[in-house]
């Protein structure tokens, strides 16, 4: 089974408007943290945002907030007032306790921010 | 120091040969992680460093790879007798040991092995 699935291949948003990227995960492990990363066409995964599984409150990052349904074993990013620099490709990604400490990614989406 | 960096950036080499990527983390990260990632793949983990110590591998990293970090500062992995199906971007990325431990990541050594 995939541990990260990201259903939305590609995503268009105009600028200005708010986008959200979905995201849903499989674990059994009591303790994790799902992490979102921007990938811009350099190649550089940039960290955009954290949850820990048992944070009460939905993080937020500026423009990001991350909308976390532990129930449904969601962890959906939304970005407000999109703009054309986050144009990108958009990966959510799950650390386990007992993992190890590798990140498990899903395959991403692709985001593209129209005028 | 402002952030992972990795060389070459990118690199071709022909079917047979061995290559060697370098990456120097973020000074203060004893943590260093390899990943490979394919087009239109996330990036998938390879191998895992705590200072020098190599304490995890994926059974992604066949007997061809090789991976080191001597003296727990800079890490290098080494593919040997590369395949066609090595050709990929592979990443490095560090972490800190304690608190939220993001990883960041460099932008990527991009191999092609035609």
């Amino acid at each position: 089974a995939q541990k990260i699935t990201q259903t939305q291949p590609g995503m268009f948003v105009q600028e200005k408007e708010a986008v959200t990227l979905d995201c849903t995960y499989d674990t059994s492990d009591p303790s994790y943290g799902l992490f979102w990363y921007k990938q811009p066409s350099s190649g550089e995964m940039i960290f955009l945002i954290y949850q820990g599984s048992y944070d009460q409150q939905n993080a937020t990052e500026g423009r990001y907030s991350l909308n976390f349904q532990k129930a449904r074993k969601s962890a959906n990013l939304v970005i407000s007032a999109s703009q054309l620099g986050d144009s990108a490709m958009y990966f959510c990604a799950m650390k386990e306790k007992g993992g190890g400490n590798k990140l498990t990614f899903g395959t991403g989406t692709q985001l593209k921010v129209e005028l | 120091d402002t952030g992972v960096s990795q060389n070459p950036r990118h690199k071709i080499t022909k079917r047979g040969q061995n290559v060697t990527f370098r990456c120097d983390p973020i000074s203060e990260h004893n943590r260093l992680y390899w990943y490979r990632q394919t087009l239109g793949q996330g990036p998938e983990f390879l191998t895992y460093f705590q200072n020098e110590a190599q304490l995890e591998k994926s059974r992604l990293l066949s007997d061809r790879f090789s991976a080191e970090r001597p003296k727990g500062s800079f890490s290098t992995l080494e593919i040997q007798r590369t395949e066609q199906g090595d050709s990929a971007m592979y990443l490095c990325a560090s972490s800190l040991e304690v608190g939220n431990t993001e990883a960041f990541f460099g932008q990527g050594t991009r191999l092609t092995v035609v």
